[in-house]
C-alpha cells in the first residue's frame, strides 16, 4: 500500500509552461518534504511544509501543504529544463520511518 | 561542512556473494537511514539506525542487515545476494530518528550502484 500517491508520475512539457505535482495521503502528516533527484545521485531536500495550509515558495517553485496535512502539492511557474528531474514528496506518519510516494518526473524541453 | 559520503559508488557481484556498504553521514548528525531505489518501486525504507540502536525497520528479508559505529558511519550488509538485489541503495543522514524531535529532514549520499549477475 503506498501511503503517498504522487499524480502524475510523468510530465514533458516545454520550456516556459507552468506545472503542478501533487501528493495525498489518506494519512496525517506532522510534516512533509519535497526532494528533487537527477539521474546518479541522491535526492536532495527543496523544501520541509508544517503547518496545515502552509504555502512556502522557493524562487519559481510553490509548495503548499493541505489544510488538514494529508497532502501537499508543488506548483513550478515557467518550467525551465533545469527543473528536469524525479519529485518526490516524503513524510514521516505517526513520526516512524520516512516514506517516500513513487515520484513525479519531469523533463523540461528547451 | 562535508556531505553524506557513500562507497563504493559503483560495483558488481554475482549470485551469492555478499556485499558491504559504507555510509559517513554528515557531522553532528547522529541518525543514519538506508533506502533501496528500483525503477520499478521506487525508493523504499530498509532500516533507521540511531546512536548505534536500529531503530526503525522495512519490510526486506534478514539477509539486509546494518549496523552504526560510534561515530555515527553506518554500513549495510546483503548476504546471498539475488538479481533482484540489483539497485541504488541510498543513504540519509539527519540530526535525530525519525521518531523524534525535528521535521524528520534527511540528506542523502549519491548512492552506492549495486548491479547483481
Amino acid at each position: 500500500t503506498q501511503l503517498l500517491e504522487q499524480s502524475p508520475q510523468f510530465l514533458s512539457i516545454q520550456e516556459g509552461e507552468n506545472l503542478t505535482v501533487y501528493c495525498n495521503s489518506s494519512s496525517v502528516f506532522s510534516s512533509l518534504q519535497w526532494y528533487r533527484q537527477e539521474p546518479g545521485e541522491g535526492p536532495v531536500l527543496l523544501v520541509t511544509v508544517v503547518t496545515g495550509g502552509e504555502v512556502k515558495k522557493l524562487k519559481r517553485l510553490t509548495f503548499q501543504f493541505g489544510d488538514a496535512r494529508k497532502d501537499s502539492s508543488l506548483h513550478i511557474t515557467a518550467a525551465q529544463p533545469g527543473d528536469t528531474g524525479l519529485y518526490l514528496c516524503a513524510g514521516a506518519p505517526g513520526g516512524f520511518k520516512t516514506i517516500f510516494g513513487a515520484g513525479t518526473r519531469l523533463f523540461v524541453k528547451a | 561542512k562535508a556531505g553524506v559520503t557513500q562507497t563504493p559508488r559503483y560495483l558488481i557481484k554475482t549470485r551469492g556473494q555478499q556485499v558491504t556498504l559504507s555510509c559517513s553521514p554528515i557531522s553532528g548528525h547522529r541518525s543514519v537511514s538506508w533506502y533501496q531505489q528500483t525503477p520499478g518501486q521506487g525508493l523504499q525504507f530498509l532500516f533507521e539506525y540511531f546512536s548505534e540502536t536500529q531503530r526503525n525497520k522495512g519490510n526486506f528479508p534478514g539477509r539486509f542487515s546494518g549496523r552504526q559505529f560510534s561515530n555515527s558511519r553506518s554500513e549495510m550488509n546483503v548476504s546471498t545476494l539475488e538479481l533482484g538485489d540489483s539497485a541504488l541503495y541510498l543513504c540519509a543522514s539527519s540530526l535525530g530518528s525519525s521518531g523524534g524531535s525535528g521535521t524528520g529532514e534527511l540528506f542523502f549520499g549519491e548512492g552506492s550502484r549495486l548491479t547483481v549477475l
